[in-house]
């Protein structure tokens, strides 16, 4: 089956610097991966849409200059967290769909737990 | 606006059957997911209508009505692994994910 991996799995940052997750698609090609953000007891918020080889398509809300989205390839996307704060702290997942915009599925990463402090 | 009810919580027996609702107002159809996540995970893939009727899938099994905008998850012969969250999401017509709340599903013995 498909199979999406996210680096780290979880991370631990002080306030002000920059953290980075990898989302890659293991055994099949993506061009589109999505980025979610989810708080506790709450349901997944999409942040961005990312599309290789261009921009990403941010949610309303989402400030694209702290949240940078780079999809250099058909298997990775990654997440920049720019001057994290503690409010910043949550749980980061990816999910990717395999070529072609009709495909009804996502794979989901197993997520990574930012913790600011 | 584009909009997805589902129940907060749930409370079932284990070896019991539960049913999980799903109400939706979204601007076009491209099928309909039922995703699991147990807290603190990802969440995994349940369940896939685009076409009315009933998908059964092992113990679970989904039920779509497109006229009614309303869909249900059937869990039959609950184990206490099947407590998690159950997250309803519809494809709109930008094939764009919308998802509900989630719904917290409680096992007990």
């Amino acid at each position: 089956g498909a199979v999406v991996s996210q680096h780290p799995s979880w991370v631990i940052c002080k306030s002000g610097t920059s953290v980075k997750i990898e989302c890659r698609s293991l055994d099949f090609q993506a061009t589109t991966m999505f980025w979610y953000r989810q708080f506790p007891k709450q349901s997944l918020m999409l942040m961005a849409t990312s599309n290789e080889g261009s921009k990403a398509t941010y949610e309303q809300g989402v400030e694209k200059d702290k949240f940078l989205i780079n999809h250099a390839s058909l298997t990775l996307s990654t997440l920049t967290v720019t001057s994290a704060h503690p409010e910043d702290s949550s749980f980061y997942i990816c999910s990717a769909s395999p070529l072609g915009t009709e495909s009804y599925e996502q794979y989901f990463g197993p997520g990574t737990r930012l913790t600011v402090t | 606006g584009q909009n997805i009810d589902q129940p907060t919580e749930m409370t079932a027996t284990e070896g019991a059957i539960v049913q999980i609702n799903c109400t939706y107002q979204t601007s076009g159809f491209n099928g309909l997911f039922w995703y699991q996540q147990h807290a603190g995970e990802a969440p995994t893939f349940l369940s896939y209508n685009v076409l009315d009727g009933l998908e059964e899938k092992g113990r679970f099994s989904s039920f779509l009505s497109r006229s009614k905008g309303y869909s249900y998850l059937l869990l039959k012969e609950l184990q206490m692994k099947d407590s998690a969250s159950y997250l309803c999401a519809v494809k709109d017509s930008n094939y764009q994910l919308i998802w509900g709340a989630g719904t917290k599903l409680i096992i007990k013995p």
